[in-house]
């Protein structure tokens, strides 16, 4: 079946630790995205990519990274500088102009502790 | 002003009630009309999809857009428990190349039986 992937499905981070969320999908979609979602505030664009070896910083990128090397993965890193980092995250990808939508991946839960 | 304003929220209606879920827009250049639901811990999932205004009809669903007041709902007739989730419309402008989408904050909705 065709899809994304996310794991971890919990992740739990220490004070001034680096994390990455793995994002792999196999629905041969060029562009991909990751968002913050919080209570309250709708879903948050982080960064986004249209092609491999390309990717742009969406409306909350301070504090993370992401790459793209392969056209199937977009991992995201939540660095020490991001002061709030609990939040659910969400990863999705689409066709070329996402005229259809987007298909997410089910999400990982960060935690700090 | 946002791009898209959704009602918020949260909604509690009994089982079998007709629940009507609202969004506004800004943009006339929005052409592409999704809403996604999302259960609580999971990814959204892609429940309706349209292009034009009018109505249109998947089971108990209907997705209406009105585009000359800049308006979407989703109707959702003999409201069940399992619509227990959070609702969120999505728009975007479309085109060949690259298209992002644009979310409402998205409606928590509750179907007590």
């Amino acid at each position: 079946d065709g899809g994304i992937t996310q794991s971890p499905k919990y992740l739990f981070r220490k004070e001034g630790q680096n994390v990455t969320l793995s994002c792999e999908q196999n629905l041969n979609h060029d562009a991909m995205y990751w968002y913050r979602q919080d209570p309250g505030q709708g879903l948050r664009l982080i960064y986004y990519s249209q092609i491999v070896n390309d990717f742009q910083k969406g409306d909350i990128a301070e504090g993370y990274s992401v790459s793209r090397e392969k056209k199937e993965s977009f991992p995201l890193t939540v660095t020490s500088a991001q002061k709030n980092p609990t939040a659910f995250y969400l990863c999705a990808s689409s066709n070329p102009g996402a005229r259809y939508g987007y298909t997410f991946g089910s999400g990982t839960r960060l935690t700090v502790v | 002003q946002k791009e898209v304003e959704q009602d918020p929220g949260p909604l509690s209606v009994p089982e079998g009630a007709i629940v009507s879920l609202n969004c506004t827009y800004s943009n006339s250049a929005f052409q592409y009309f999704m809403w996604y639901r999302q259960y609580s811990r999971k990814g959204p999932e892609l429940l309706m999809y349209t292009y034009s205004s009018g109505n249109k009809e998947d089971g108990r669903f209907t997705a209406q857009v009105d585009k000359s007041s800049k308006y979407i709902s989703l109707f959702i007739r003999d409201s069940q428990p399992s619509d227990s989730a959070t609702y969120l419309c999505a728009v975007n402008a479309g085109g060949t190349s690259y298209g992002k989408l644009t979310f409402g904050q998205g409606t928590i909705l509750t179907v007590h039986p």
